[in-house]
């Protein structure tokens, strides 16, 4: 009930490519998704978060879409970057003032020139 | 730009000693947490605190206690290191007071027991 599964594990796109990362949940009281991109030797910074009222968010290249009736969220980067390679973690908690976030298992991406 | 500092980049201990790790942020955040990061499991939550001198038990305590005398200091003290504990420990702290809800890393200790 607690978990937030993530897809794929790890990830290889050509630079301009849209990666594509998937999170789902099961249980229907999270109501705040946000995203974490971690860089190696940094700890993870927040990306961007959307609450389940709206079925999309954008903040520059980065993209959550969100799918209430089937418990899943994805995290879009249009026009990758090399510089966009690192690990990314999707996140649920029961409201966004609630202390404990789950965190999916992450994505290592990778962009390649 | 709020600071989330974290006493050792790398640590290595021994079987059965006591390890303390210490977690300091800068902006008067009122929630503090730990978390243990391992390879293909994400980010497990420790412990967290509310406030000072308060804490709270997250998904994974065995093993760990947890220490908040003062507002910017959040430590995590295991009694006994194992070699189960070898690991990659994130600090954050957040304030929800500042209408924010978002959390703030450190950059991390990773800890290996011998």
């Amino acid at each position: 009930q607690q978990q937030v599964k993530q897809s794929p594990q790890s990830l290889i796109v050509q630079k301009g490519g849209i990666p594509i990362i998937n999170c789902a949940y099961e249980n229907t009281a999270f109501d705040y998704f946000p995203w974490y991109q971690q860089f190696p030797g940094k700890g993870p910074a927040l990306l961007i978060a959307i609450r389940p009222d709206v079925s999309e968010k954008k903040e520059g290249r980065f993209t959550i879409s969100f799918n209430k009736s089937a418990k899943q969220f994805s995290l879009h980067i249009m026009d990758s970057q090399p510089g966009d390679s690192a690990t990314y973690f999707c996140a649920a908690s029961m409201g966004a003032g609630s202390y404990q976030l789950t965190f999916g298992k992450g994505t290592k991406l990778s962009v390649i020139p | 730009d709020v600071k989330v500092t974290q006493s050792s980049r790398y640590l290595v201990k021994r079987t059965g000693e006591k390890v303390f790790l210490e977690c300091v942020q800068d902006m008067d955040h009122e929630n503090m947490f730990w978390y243990r990061q391992d390879p293909g499991l994400g980010l497990r939550l420790i412990y967290f605190s509310y406030d000072v001198k308060m804490k709270e038990k997250g998904d994974i305590p065995e093993g760990y206690s947890v220490s908040r005398e003062k507002k910017e200091r959040f430590s995590l003290i295991l009694e006994s290191a194992s070699t189960n504990q070898t690991s990659m420990y994130l600090c954050a702290s957040r304030s929800p007071l500042s209408g924010s809800y978002e959390q703030y890393f450190g950059p991390g200790t990773r800890l290996t027991v011998t």
